[in-house]
């Protein structure tokens, strides 16, 4: 099992680029949800999809972020234009099917973005 | 205020030592409760889940307050390993689906 898969693991770019962050669940799963990490806010809750549809997006901080869900095992989180205060950790998480149990979570590495 | 309060630390512990971490919820709506452990530059993993009337795990035992919705950790003695962040984690039941609200963190350092 190779457990959950997220690319790029490091990105650094320029502030007002686009930043597309990549994530592939664990086979079988079929909840998965993006969350962001830092220092001040801590583990916060962006976006949460069941079944590729997304269910609570009330996390995601503004129009700027955009998340997709297209097939069962893909995902990405779009920031665009991006901003220095976007520096963080992106985590990716999903759930096996059938559990139920949202601390059943396996994440993922996380892809560490820097906004210059 | 914080949904999920922690001290963030550090708590600098020699080898064998008892430390204790605490952490304050605020929405009384919370449904169940968990520890998880945050080793540097990697993920979150479960460490433990907290229940009412306590539940220990090894060294480690975790107890919940639903009164004065408080949650402890406890970790008798500590290894070098168990150098890491320590995540209190509620689960709140929200429009009708799961949600996991991290607090920012307890940092603990064992030093031999």
């Amino acid at each position: 099992d190779a457990g959950v898969i997220q690319s790029p693991r490091h990105e650094v770019t320029e502030m007002g680029q686009e930043v597309t962050l990549r994530c592939k669940p664990i086979s079988g799963h079929n909840s998965l949800f993006w969350y962001r990490q830092t220092m001040m806010r801590g583990l916060e809750l962006l976006i949460y999809f069941n079944n590729n549809v997304p269910i609570d997006d009330s996390g995601m901080p503004e129009d700027r972020f955009s998340a997709k869900m297209p097939n069962a095992s893909f995902s990405t989180l779009k920031i665009q234009p991006s901003e220095p205060r976007d520096s963080a950790v992106y985590f990716c998480a999903s759930i096996p099917s059938g559990t139920g149990l949202v601390e059943t979570q396996y994440f993922g590495p996380g892809t560490r973005l820097l906004v210059l | 205020r914080k949904e999920v309060e922690q001290d963030p630390g550090p708590f600098n512990v020699p080898e064998g030592a008892t430390v204790a971490f605490n952490c304050t919820y605020s929405n009384s709506a919370s449904q169940s409760f968990f520890w998880y452990r945050q080793d540097c530059r990697k993920e979150p993993k479960l460490l433990m889940s907290v229940y009412s009337s306590g539940n220990e795990d090894g060294r480690f035992t975790a107890q919940l307050n639903r009164a004065s919705q408080y949650i402890s950790l406890l970790i008798r003695d500590s290894k070098l390993s168990d150098s890491a962040t320590y995540l209190c984690v509620v689960n709140l039941m929200n429009t009708g689906f799961q949600k996991l609200v991290f607090g920012t963190g307890t940092r603990l350092l064992v030093s031999p």
